[in-house]
């Protein structure tokens, strides 16, 4: 199976920090790589797909980028309702797998 | 707008068989692949498996072969059963559509919390 890393596990940031997480594959996974948000007791929501593509609906804040095993998802300018969980998922081959979970916590 | 909404029992003894329904409202069941993904208390998630509308499925072998999704074309409902399960089975299960080309997850059940336990 391909391990998912995330780093960090999780991070304190105050509202208006710009917000990176990465995300590394145990090899490579070309561009096949999701990003989703979690908020307590929901369930996650897709943000990114295919390592860079914003999903319809989810604000411009948000980027991301990166191939081969190396990811990162970006927020520019954090806000309130972006406190959550993030996990990577990458889709090259299956068994599809997450990494751990990233928590952005308020500062 | 798709919805999906998870059904079946929150609870189910050890050694028993889990099964939960997946209604698919506001879209067509045809087309797309359609997955059930699993996240313990606490933890992390987990890839359970995927049917096409066709019927072809891909499941985790981590599972064990105790996995197995169908799919109502006429109800516009998948459904997943776990045989066999054991505590560690206990966890909230989602169902989600997956996309063809990304593989995404874009649009998810609420999800539903199964407890193993006597």
């Amino acid at each position: 199976d391909i391990q998912m890393t995330q780093s960090p596990s999780s991070l304190s940031a105050s509202v208006g920090d710009r917000v990176t997480i990465t995300c590394r594959a145990s090899q490579s996974i070309s561009s096949y790589l999701n990003w989703y948000q979690q908020k307590p007791g929901k369930a996650p929501k897709l943000l990114i797909y295919a390592a860079s593509n914003l999903q319809s609906g989810v604000p411009s804040r948000f980027s991301g980028s990166g191939s081969g095993p190396d990811f990162t998802l970006t927020i520019s300018s954090l806000q309130p309702e972006d406190f959550a969980t993030y996990h990577c998922q990458q889709s090259y081959t299956t068994p599809w797998t997450f990494g751990q979970g990233t928590k952005v916590e308020i500062k | 707008q798709v919805q999906l909404q998870e059904s079946g029992p929150g609870l189910v003894k050890p050694s028993g068989t889990l099964s939960l329904t997946c209604t698919v409202s506001g879209g067509s069941i045809s087309s797309f692949y359609w997955s059930w993904i699993r996240q313990p208390p606490g933890k992390g998630l987990e890839w359970i498996g995927h049917i096409y509308y066709s019927g072809s499925t891909n499941y985790n072998p981590s599972l064990k072969g105790r996995v197995t999704i169908s799919v109502d074309t006429s109800n516009n409902q998948f459904s997943l059963k776990l045989t066999s399960v054991f505590a560690a089975d206990t966890a909230v299960y989602y169902c989600a559509r997956t996309s063809y080309g990304s593989a995404s997850n874009d649009y998810w059940g609420q999800g539903t919390l199964v407890t193993v336990s006597s």
